[in-house]
């Protein structure tokens, strides 16, 4: 069975550049999750999906995150503009039971 | 309140037992969860422990859980060089996002 995809795998822009990720998760998986991770914390929920609608975006900073999976499988994550404190690890995680996350390697932002 | 706590480093010696332990605050976490992180990659899924259990053996890992005391330790027995990574404790609190600790670094010597 294939594992959860992200891409790109490393990015580096400059501040108030935009920016998006993507992922594919586990086939089958209704719900999907965008995890932060900061050097040297542990990852924190940015949105949830169930299917293609928000269960959870109460950490998200809307004011420049936004992210969407419009048929319920993939996903994309857009950061507009990026600041300094951006920087950090995207990983996506994605299941069918909600007791098993899985994860992806993550993409690895950096904003200069 | 949603927090989880764990000591960020521990070293052993190949062949000894590592035990890594974390404190939990929400007592409505339906399951609690160990993840490894290996440099530059995603998050493995260890194991995890129903809530309402006391221990769960899983090959050369264990898990405790001490709910009165909100107090989680994974024991990897015969631990190898292979096994250095990054451990990350977490709670779901309401039966969808992880919450996790900060991660403890596990260093495994020859």
């Amino acid at each position: 069975e294939a594992g959860v995809a992200q891409s790109p795998r490393y990015k580096i822009i400059e501040k108030r550049q935009s920016v998006a990720f993507w992922c594919n998760p586990i086939s089958g998986h209704a719900t999907l999750y965008w995890y932060q991770q900061i050097l040297g914390q542990g990852p924190k929920l940015l949105i949830q999906f169930q299917n293609n609608g928000v269960v959870d975006d109460s950490q998200l900073p809307k004011d420049r995150f936004s992210a969407e999976r419009l048929k319920g499988v993939d996903s994309t994550l857009k950061i507009q503009p990026a600041k300094l404190e951006d920087s950090a690890v995207y990983l996506c995680a994605s299941s069918f039971y909600a007791a098993e996350q899985f994860f992806g390697p993550g993409t690895r932002l950096t904003v200069l | 309140g949603e927090d989880v706590e764990q000591s960020l480093f521990l070293s052993v010696r190949e062949g000894d037992s590592s035990v890594i332990n974390c404190t939990y605050t929400d007592s409505s976490s339906t399951y609690l969860y160990w993840y490894k992180q290996e440099p530059g990659a995603g998050l493995q899924l260890l194991t995890y422990i129903f809530s309402n259990m006391d221990m769960k053996q899983d090959q050369r890992l264990t898990v405790l859980l001490n709910k009165k005391d909100k107090h989680l330790s994974l024991r990897i027995a015969d631990t190898q060089t292979g096994d250095s990574a990054i451990y990350f404790c977490a709670e779901n609190p309401q039966g969808g996002k992880l919450i996790f600790g900060q991660g403890t670094e596990l260093s495994v010597k020859p």
